[in-house]
């Protein structure tokens, strides 16, 4: 059972350049989710999608964008790179598309992308 | 808003001790409280949950109570073991706004030493 993948594990970039992280999960969720970690910020919020063709800004959304291709899978696109977005980016899906269904339902992460912006 | 403040590691202990991470929220409506832990170069994993006042959550040895008289979601275990180092975040999931959201605390990283 994979559960939430994401590609690439690695990567690095020049300023300006562009790319788009991949997730997909098998765990038949509706909701997923894209978050940044930064040491002593812990996870902050960028896009999610409550629902197969529906996407919303998170706390974090600027120089970002997202397309939810599907209810599997769910990318994450850097239009021209900075070095304030050298992270790690985690994807994360849970069941449920608002309300009383989700809020009790955890997260399931992938394992991460390490992005470093030269 | 919302938010989640935990206590800065990193948390160091010898094995055997007993642990503590104090966590304390902020939400607008009546939260859910989650704890997750997040082992070196992995995503982060689900360790309990609790929905309403006064549940207890446990899981691995691990327990946390909902207080929401002090807002509280303190994360206990009675004998960590160096297999417990980690980081672990606290992280609230508010029944308003839709409750699509998740706002997560910094983490607090344990160390445990032989």
């Amino acid at each position: 059972n994979a559960g939430v993948t994401q590609t690439p594990k690695f990567q690095v970039l020049k300023t300006g350049q562009s790319m788009t992280l991949q997730c997909a999960q098998d765990m038949n969720h509706n909701s997923m989710y894209w978050y940044r970690q930064d040491p002593g910020m812990g996870l902050r919020l960028i896009y999610y999608s409550a629902s197969e063709g529906t996407t919303d800004k998170g706390e974090v959304p600027n120089g970002y964008n997202v397309s939810r291709l599907n209810k599997r899978e769910f990318s994450l696109r850097l239009e021209s790179a900075a070095p304030s977005q050298t992270s790690v980016y985690f994807c994360a899906s849970r069941t449920g598309t608002g309300g009383q269904s989700s809020y009790n339902s955890p997260l399931h992460f992938g394992n991460g992308t390490r992005l470093t912006v030269t | 808003g919302d938010s989640v403040t935990q206590m800065e590691g990193p948390v160091t202990l010898s094995e055997e001790a007993f642990l503590t991470i104090n966590c304390t929220y902020t939400a607008t409506g009546y939260p859910s409280l989650f704890w997750y832990v997040q082992y070196p170069g992995e995503g982060l994993q689900l360790l309990l949950k609790a929905t309403k006042a006064d549940d207890k959550g446990s899981n691995k040895g691990f327990e946390a109570t909902y207080r929401k008289e002090t807002t509280s979601f303190h994360l206990e275990k009675g004998s960590v073991q160096v297999s417990d180092s980690a980081v672990y975040f606290c992280a609230l999931s508010d029944r308003t706004g839709g409750g699509n959201k998740l706002t997560f605390g910094t983490g607090t990283q344990l160390k445990v030493e032989l």
